[in-house]
């Protein structure tokens, strides 16, 4: 089965940038595996940011970016805020199932 | 507003069966994918499956011989069993709408 790659964990500091990556086992992942991103605070259900790649939902503050980057999919936040800090989860279709990473746990300092 | 609603046996014994039942409310099933997912205690998510308004069924193949998941159209509904539970299901398991809406949680712990 294939397996799904995030950083474990990220710091960022307020007002600052920071990427998260996904990655795929089987190899470069394309918009067919229509990435999505998902932020999860403690206590809480997990809540799409970006579906199918790059698109925002009517909720996703614009400071959350979705693309491809190098053969992985990618989250940039800029101009962090506190609020920010979370579990982040991406999501790739893999054939008629779908695999979610492990999660990276960002924390903004 | 759309809204999902969980339900379901929150403490089961080992080899029960779990069953679990997410309802649409302010909506309908026609249109969507509606999926299961789970998260162990202090662990990352895992998709369990997922089913169409028609009925068509995809699951991970790790618990494929356990999992069912079934949609009744007729109360806007679908639900989840997984038989043959151990310790090791013990979760939060959630239902979702095409990613975008998730049900509440609902805490499933299987303890003897």
């Amino acid at each position: 089965q294939t397996v799904v790659t995030q950083e474990p964990s990220l710091t960022v500091s307020p007002g600052g940038t920071v990427t998260l990556t996904c990655a795929s086992s089987t190899g470069a992942v394309t918009t067919g595996f229509h990435p999505n991103w998902f932020q999860q605070k403690p206590g809480q259900a997990p809540r799409s940011l970006i579906h199918d790649t790059n698109n925002r939902h009517s909720w996703t503050p614009a400071r959350f970016s979705g693309f491809l980057l190098g053969g992985k999919a990618a989250l940039t936040l800029s101009g962090v805020q506190p609020e920010d800090e979370a579990e982040y989860y991406c999501l790739l279709l893999c054939g008629p199932i779908w695999v979610f990473g492990g999660g990276t746990k960002l924390t903004v300092l | 507003q759309v809204q999902l609603q969980q339900w379901g046996a929150g403490l089961l014994k080992p080899s029960e069966t779990l069953s679990l039942t997410c309802g649409v409310y302010g909506g309908s099933l026609s249109g969507y994918y509606w999926s299961w997912v789970r998260q162990a205690p202090g662990k990352g998510l895992e998709w369990i499956g997922d089913i169409t308004h028609g009925g068509y069924a995809n699951y991970i193949p790790s618990l494929k011989s356990r999992v069912t998941i079934t949609v009744d159209t007729s109360k806007d509904q679908f639900s989840l069993n997984l038989n043959s539970v151990t310790a090791a299901d013990t979760a939060i398991y959630y239902c979702a709408r095409n990613w975008d809406l998730w049900g509440q949680g609902a805490l499933v712990t299987v303890s003897s």
